[in-house]
Formats: structure tokens, sequence, C-alpha cells
């Protein structure tokens, strides 16, 4: 139990287009979900935290307006980033946190990344 | 706040012989800990995970880690390393009262030589 599907795992665009990244839960309610930065050989740096029917939580210094999050239902967040330029280019990771229910451990799913790439 | 430090940024042993990553943490309650691995360009798969019960915490793959408050130290280990054991590997706490955010360490790179 507990699978987080990430989509797509590779998407290259072109400079000024948007991306969208989709994350859900394949077997459980995930109330909040997070989305993760990570560049090469480094930590995963947190961008947002996404709880389902309300407005994403930025961590600072990350532009709202630049990686927009919609977190419509218990299984489903995106995160889209528009009007990507190649410093954009990055992988980036979501988890969900079961909400209810015997796996409610206050444990992170992770899904297995998208490598976004800019050109 | 809490914080995590990995002692070491990449760490190199010999197949079958032991495993030893280090993280020590920082925090001013009893904290959650966690040890997560990522192979090359995949997500983050749990290996385990401290809540305030045992000290000594197994988890998937034969690893396990002690919680030694007394030297604030959560290290990983293995007995014997396996191949498929190379990986990068993350020590991680849950921040307090902020809706279950998790404090990654830096990560430690582990290879193993055949």
């Amino acid at each position: 139990g507990a699978v987080v599907s990430q989509h797509p795992s590779w998407v290259i665009c072109k400079s000024g287009t948007s991306v969208k990244i989709e994350c859900r839960s394949l077997d459980f309610q995930a109330t909040t979900m997070f989305w993760y930065r990570q560049f090469p050989k480094q930590s995963l740096m947190l961008m947002a935290t996404s709880n389902e029917g309300s407005k994403a939580t930025y961590e600072q210094g990350v532009e709202k307006d630049k990686f927009l999050i919609n977190h419509a239902s218990l299984t489903l967040s995106t995160l889209t980033v528009t009007s990507a330029h190649p410093e954009d280019s990055s992988f980036y990771i979501c988890s969900a946190r079961v909400g209810r229910g015997p796996l409610a451990k206050n444990i992170q799913y992770f899904g297995a990344g998208t490598r976004l790439s800019v050109l | 706040a809490q914080s995590v430090t990995q002692l070491d940024s990449h760490v190199s042993v010999s197949e079958g012989t032991p495993v030893l990553l280090r993280c020590n943490y920082s925090s001013s309650y009893s904290p959650s800990l966690f040890w997560y691995v990522q192979h090359p360009n995949k997500g983050l798969q749990l290996l385990l995970k401290y809540t305030s019960a045992a000290t000594l915490v197994k988890g998937i793959n034969g690893f396990e880690a002690e919680f030694k408050k007394s030297e604030t130290s959560f290290h990983l280990t293995k007995p014997s390393a396996h191949m498929s054991d190379a990986a990068e590997y993350f020590c991680v706490v849950s921040a307090q009262n902020q809706g279950g955010k998790l404090i990654f360490g830096q990560g430690t790179e582990l290879s193993v030589k055949p």
C-alpha cells in the first residue's frame, strides 16, 4: 500500500511554455501533499505544502505565480510551472501524507520524480 | 528549530562489509526521525522511522538505526552491504507543529565496491 504515482517522469519543453506535473496517491487518501525540488547532488528543497480544498502554502523564496499548485481532490495534486525558463530545469518530487486510517502515521510517501528540462 | 546533519557526504564500502551512515539531529523536543533512500533518478523510499517507541528501529532491506538521545544521533547501519544498496541516503526529521513538514539532511552517497 501507500503508492504515489507522479507523471510525467521526464519532460522537455521550450522556454516560455507551461508544464503540468501530476501527483496521485493510488491506494490512500492524502489530505496533504508536498512538492520538492532537487538539484543535482543536492538534498530536497520543500517548495510548498498542498492541502486538499485550500490554497497551497509556499516556502519562502518560492514564487506562487510561477509554481501553481492545485489539490482538487484527496488523491490528486498538480504542480504547473508557468512560463518555464532554463533555470527552472530540475528534478521535481512530490510526496503525500496519509490523512486518515491505519496508515495515518505522519509518514510521507514519495513519487518517483519528474525531470524537467527547459530548452 | 529542528535540523539534521549527515556527517559524511560520501561513504564507500566493499560488498559484504558493514555499513554505517551517520546522522546527528537537533531538536528541542522528542523528534520523529526517518531514513529515506533514493536511487538514481528515482523518488525516495522510506527505510525506517523512529517515533519515541523502541530506540532500535528495524527497517527494510536489513537496515536498522539506533536513536541515542544522549548523543543526539540516529545512525543507520547494515551488517553486510549489497551492491543494490548503492544509493543516496537521507536522514530526516519532522518539524514540530508545521503540518508534517520534513527537514532533510544533505544526504550521504553510499558506494559499494565488488
